[in-house]
This record gives structure tokens, sequence and C-alpha cells, in this order.
């Protein structure tokens, strides 16, 4: 089946820094893949997603790449605010599993310090 | 702006007791979604609805039901509560196609003592 692996967290880093999430999958057709972001006390969001191989989304400051050679979407910015501590959640969506099926990775937690 | 209420943001219950959770959007959205969220295990699907009155069992409906009637309005229904269902439960909508985004309510953090 579909599944969406993500680097452990938590990550710690300082304001600045630069940032590299890990996300993999494996899926049986071309999905599409999607960064949701989840901030403290809230429901998730929407961070960028792209919809096929060499795509590269990308939202305040953030980006991502379909790579379909290594089924990877790692999430990378290049220099983090205080602001951008949330959880962080890889998903994909595969036309077909039918309907529009999210499958997760498990979240990764990232704290920055100012 | 799309919006995604829920009808509670913390609701604790007792063992056995019929709950309800209730989730509302406003964008005329044909998909609609349940998720439980748990510590290490991110958001598992619980059930899915693509239209009105149509419902389709996700990765872990066991213990759970839906109901639909509305096009806005997707309930779920913990028909007899159990320690194991404490958790968050997060409420989404989406228009059809497998590209679109799906829209996240607050969520709902249940206590089941």
């Amino acid at each position: 089946g579909n599944s969406v692996t993500q680097m452990e967290g938590p990550v710690t880093l300082s304001e600045e820094a630069f940032l590299t999430i890990n996300c993999t999958y494996t899926a049986t057709g071309y999905p599409s893949l999607f960064w949701y972001v989840q901030y403290p006390g809230e429901g998730l969001q929407l961070l960028l997603k792209a919809t096929k191989a060499d795509d590269k989304g990308s939202n305040k400051g953030f980006e991502a790449t379909y790579r379909k050679e290594t089924t990877s979407f790692h999430l990378e910015k290049g220099s983090v605010q205080v602001s951008d501590s949330a959880v962080y959640f890889c998903a994909l969506s595969d036309p077909f599993q039918g309907a529009q099926k999210l499958v997760f990775g498990q979240g990764t937690r990232l704290t920055i310090n100012p | 702006d799309v919006k995604v209420t829920q009808s509670s943001r913390y609701l604790v219950k007792r063992t056995g007791e019929k709950v309800f959770l209730e989730c509302v959007q406003d964008m005329d959205h044909e998909n609609m979604f349940w998720y439980r969220q748990d510590p290490g295990l991110g958001l598992r699907l619980i059930y899915f609805s693509y239209d009105v009155k149509m419902k389709e069992k996700g990765d872990i409906p066991e213990g759970y039901s839906v109901s639909r009637e509305k096009k806005e309005r997707f309930s779920l229904i913990l028909e007899s509560a159990s320690t194991n269902q404490t958790s968050m439960y997060l409420c989404a909508s989406s228009l059809g196609g497998y590209q679109e985004t799906q829209y996240f309510g607050p969520g709902t953090r249940l206590l089941v003592l």
C-alpha cells in the first residue's frame, strides 16, 4: 500500500539556520505530494504541493521538489524564523486510490530558538 | 477563505457514552473527511464522504460511524466511547480531484474517561 516516511523529530534549530525535513514515499500510481503545517493549537493548513515529477512547490520561503527517481519530497528553507515553529506533515494523494484520500507521514515537530 | 468549523475544541466523555462530533464547511465542497491524530502516528483516515448520504471507510473505521445528510455537514459518531478513542479529531473538506487541497478545521480534543 501507499506510505509516507518522514525524518524523526523533534528538530531544534537556531533562527536563520538552514532547514531540511526529509520525506520519502511509496505509491502504486503517480501521486500528488503535499506539505501541511500545523501551528500550535490549530488545524493543518497547506504549505505547498507538487502534482507531477520535477515540479517544485514553494510558499513562505519553503520549497520542495518532487523527485520521482528517489521517491522523495524533501522540505527546505534557507533561513528559518521563530514563527516557523510548528509540526510539519508530508502527505500524498494517489489517483489510483479513488476519491482524494491523503496518506500522511508521522509529522516532524520543529522548534526554532531565537 | 474556506472555513471548516468543528462543534467543540475540547470534550470529556465517559466510557460507553455515545459521542457526536460535528463538522461544517462553507465552500460547497464535495469531499469531507474525518481523521484522528495521535503522536508518532500522524493523521489516520477514519471515514470520508464524496457526496451527500455517501460514505466510505478509511483506514481505521472500527468503533466509528458517520452521517452526511447535508452537503455542508459531516458528523462523526462514536457509538460507545472507549478510552482508546481518546485523541485529537480533525475534519477536512475539499473539492473533487486528487490534486486538490484539503482544508482542515481546528480539531476536537476528546478525552474518554
